[in-house]
Parts: C-alpha cells; structure tokens; sequence
C-alpha cells in the first residue's frame, strides 16, 4: 500500500534562512506527488505538483524516484511561509490522494 | 463562486447520537472527496463520490459510516451513533473531474467534530 511519510512535525526556521520540508513515499508504482498548504485559519489549497515542475512562492519540489523523495524546498524563507505543509501522493490508477501527516513551519523574523 | 462549503463547521455530538456533516462542492463540480484527521494525524481518504454514485469507499469505516451525494443539495457525511474515537476533523474536497490533483483540487474549511 502507499504511504507518504513526513519525517518533521514541527520546523521553524529564521526569515532569509533557506527551508527544506522532507517528505518520503512508498508505492510500488509511478506516483504522482503533490504538495499542499495551510495558513493558519484557511482552507487546505494546492501549492504545487511534481508534473508541472513550476516554482510557486518561491518553492520548488523535485521528485527523486531513486530516493523515493520530494522534498520542498524554498532558498529563502518569508514569514508568510508560516503554515501546515502536507505532502501528498495519488494513484496513477486511482483519484484519491494519499496525504503525509504534515510539518508545521514556522519563519521567525 | 463561494468556493467548498462545509457547515456546520464545529460540531458537539453526545456518544450514540448521530452526525450530519455537509459539504456543497463548488460551482460546476461534479466529484466530491471527504478526508478525515484525527488529532496528530494527517488526512485519511475515506470516499469519493459524483453525483449519485459512490465510487470509492475504501477508506470508510464498514460500520456506521456513509456518505451520499444526490442529484440535488449537498453531499452529506453520516455518522451513525457517534463513539469519542469519531472526534475529528472533516475536511471535503471537490474537483471537476475524476483525478483531485489533476487539476486543481478545492477544499472546505472542514467541520470538527467533537464527541463528548
């Protein structure tokens, strides 16, 4: 079964510092990875995708089939990067996402 | 468009009452997802759902548990005979075709329930 693992509940960091929010996944096939966001009392919204390979607010996420890894990462954090972070993994065959228990990141002025 | 609308958005159930968690996809969209996350955990697929039809419930609990979304209104989560453990929040999701992900999936606020 698939799995999405994020080692980090909780990552805080200094603003200008570079931040990278580690997610691992298991699955046997070709997965399609995602990254979505939370700001502190939002609704949970897509921040980027491994097809597309864009950059969104500065972060990037490169998936490493080799690793298993698509870790998010941002050169320089702002404290509006403040929120819950979640990595998530579908199914080629499938609709549904499989979420990672998420890291809580916070930028410190 | 107001978005995914999710109401109630907290709820206080007794043990052996039933929840009715609502969820009003966006405009135009025909395919709904509830997840649920429990206290220091992450979301957990429980069912997809187009209109009428359900057409993933693996993630459901086999008891007490379902889900419908009719040809009209919202798509509703019932939770029959609620215990302390159905304490969570419940977030939906709906998105214009078959693949959340695929393009861009929206989600609701969540309703939290507590069971008390």
């Amino acid at each position: 079964a698939q799995r999405v693992t994020q080692p980090e509940k909780l990552l805080s960091v200094f603003k200008g510092a570079p931040v990278e929010l580690k997610c691992n996944y298991s699955y046997s096939g070709s997965p399609e990875l995602f990254w979505y966001v939370q700001y502190s009392r939002q609704r949970l919204q897509l921040l980027l995708r491994h097809i597309s390979r864009e950059s969104i607010k500065g972060f990037t996420a490169d998936l490493n089939k080799g690793e298993t890894s698509f870790h998010l990462k941002k050169p320089f954090a702002q404290e509006e990067d403040s929120a819950m972070y979640y990595c998530a993994l579908r199914e080629t065959s499938g609709s549904r996402l499989t979420f990672g228990e998420g890291t809580q990141l916070t930028v410190n002025p | 468009n107001a978005g995914v609308m999710q109401n109630p958005r907290h709820l206080v159930r007794r043990r052996g009452q039933e929840a009715r968690l609502r969820c009003s996809p966006m405009k135009g969209h025909s395919h709904v997802y509830w997840y649920r996350q429990l206290p220091e955990e992450g979301l957990k697929f429980m069912v997809y759902l187009q209109k009428e039809n359900i057409i993933d419930e693996s993630g459901m609990p086999k008891e007490r548990f379902s889900a419908e979304f009719p040809k009209e209104g919202p798509s509703i989560l019932r939770i029959q005979q609620v215990v302390r453990g159905d304490s969570a929040a419940y977030f939906c999701a709906s998105s214009p075709r078959d693949r959340v992900g695929d393009t861009e999936a929206f989600f609701g606020q969540g309703t939290r329930l507590t069971v008390v």
